[in-house]
């Protein structure tokens, strides 16, 4: 049984280069998420994918940022022209559709850190 | 006022000693409740979860739902060294919202 997994784990860039993250949900979970979390806080939700539509977007998630998930399986999310304040930890989450007896209880992949020079 | 509200601690107990760790939320719109530990470095790991009042238990967790007083509650029993991580409620669906976390130590 695989769980969630996310590349690459870390990531060191420069300010103003883009970067793409990719999450690999957990097999036959039809919900995926994306969380930020930083140092000493808890993750922060940035939006969610039900199948391969986009169906949330939290309002930190800036034009620089961009999600997809073109066929309901791995997703990907693009930070374009990198600041400081984008170095974080990028989590990525899965959950099993509904009825399936697990509430909407999220998985969590180990994130990506993320350091903006 | 945050949505979820988590001391943060530190917290330090000594090994074998019955840890509660406490939340409070603000929004009773949404009936979920979660509880995840995260070890140093790596992705929350869910523990337990709870739908509405009352409690559950697992092993050595309970969690509590107080929906009168909008508190949540974890309760760790015969603490062990391996339990030291920092925990983070959550509360909602789909897009979940977390408490601050708190960093617990257990002592051997």
């Amino acid at each position: 049984d695989t769980g969630v997994s996310q590349n690459p784990r870390h990531k060191i860039t420069k300010r103003g280069q883009n970067v793409t993250f990719r999450c690999d949900p957990i097999s036959e979970h039809n919900r995926l998420y994306w969380y930020r979390q930083t140092l000493g806080q808890g993750p922060e939700f940035l939006t969610y994918f039900q199948n391969e539509a986009q169906l949330e977007k939290s309002r930190l998630l800036s034009d620089r940022f961009s999600a997809e998930r073109p066929k309901g399986s791995f997703s990907t999310l693009e930070i374009q022209r990198t600041e400081q304040g984008d170095s974080a930890m990028y989590l990525c989450a899965s959950s099993p559709p509904d009825g399936s007896g697990g509430g909407d209880t999220q998985y969590f992949g180990p994130g990506t850190r993320l350091t903006v020079l | 006022q945050k949505e979820v509200e988590q001391d943060p601690g530190p917290l330090s107990v000594p090994e074998g000693a019955i840890v509660s760790l406490n939340c409070t939320y603000s929004n009773s719109a949404f009936q979920y409740f979660m509880w995840y530990r995260q070890y140093s470095r790596k992705g929350p790991e869910l523990l337990m979860y709870t739908y509405s009042s009352g409690n559950k238990e697992d092993g050595r967790f309970t969690a509590q739902v107080d929906k009168s007083s909008k508190y949540i509650s974890l309760f760790i029993r015969d603490s062990q060294p391996s339990d030291s991580a920092t925990y983070l409620c959550a509360q909602g669906a789909q897009k979940l919202v977390f408490g601050q976390g708190t960093r617990l130590t257990i002592n051997p």
